[in-house]
């Protein structure tokens, strides 16, 4: 399994700013997704994300609130922009698929906007 | 649409067995995981399976049946440390795409 680390762990943010959170993993991966979660809510992702390539955004997501960059096998990060306290929540990376198509997640990142 | 259902909470108690049902809907559907998530933690894998029928691994089994569209997690033995949410989640798509249910809040007491 990959080792997965977040930055930052956690930040309180004032509305209208950004915040950029990074990901960065052990070893090489081909894909990495973002995801979301809500308080009290399951996992809804953002975007998949793969080197070399635009990243692919699900319904709801777009790329000017959320861009996502991917420079390597290795790393990635996500910028929640133009933050409002509606965005307040856990975001999390995980990277896959491994040897049962499972994703592997990291810590998460949890973001408070006031 | 994409629509996966299990119970919101269930408790049980601790060395007995519970059984955490799923339902889905889904297009594309290549698999069923199920991860557990600790309050405040990241979701950690359980279990795969692709296939119709009982997966083991130790104290935990998971079941699917694609035909019905539907899976259970089941977890045997029950400690303490069980307390935790279970996610049901659906790989979809040609991206390898996880669709996550609301998952399951298990309280497992004396």
């Amino acid at each position: 399994s990959a080792v997965i680390s977040q930055k930052p762990s956690r930040d309180i943010c004032q509305r209208g700013t950004s915040l950029t959170i990074q990901c960065q993993v052990d070893s090489q991966v081909t894909m990495m997704f973002w995801y979301r979660q809500q308080p009290g809510q399951s996992l809804t992702l953002i975007a998949t994300a793969n080197q070399g390539s635009e990243a692919t955004y699900e319904s709801g997501f777009v790329i000017d609130k959320f861009p996502i960059s991917r420079p390597n096998l290795t790393f990635s990060t996500l910028t929640v922009s133009n933050m409002s306290p509606e965005d307040s929540s856990i975001y999390l990376c995980s990277v896959g698929p491994g040897q049962d198509y499972e994703q592997y997640f990291g810590p998460g990142t949890r973001l408070t906007v006031t | 649409g994409q629509n996966i259902d299990q119970p919101t909470e269930m408790t049980a108690t601790e060395g007995a067995i519970v059984q955490i049902n799923c339902t889905y809907q889904t297009s594309g559907f290549n698999g069923l995981f199920w991860y557990q998530q600790h309050a405040g933690e990241a979701p950690t894998f359980l279990s795969y399976n692709v296939l119709d029928g009982l997966e083991e691994k130790g104290r935990f089994s998971s079941f699917l049946s694609r035909s019905k569209g539907y899976s259970y997690l089941l977890l045997k033995e029950l400690q303490m440390k069980d307390s935790a949410s279970y996610l049901c989640a659906c790989l979809s798509g040609g991206y390898n795409k996880l669709i996550f249910g609301a998952g399951t809040r298990l309280a497992v007491h004396p």
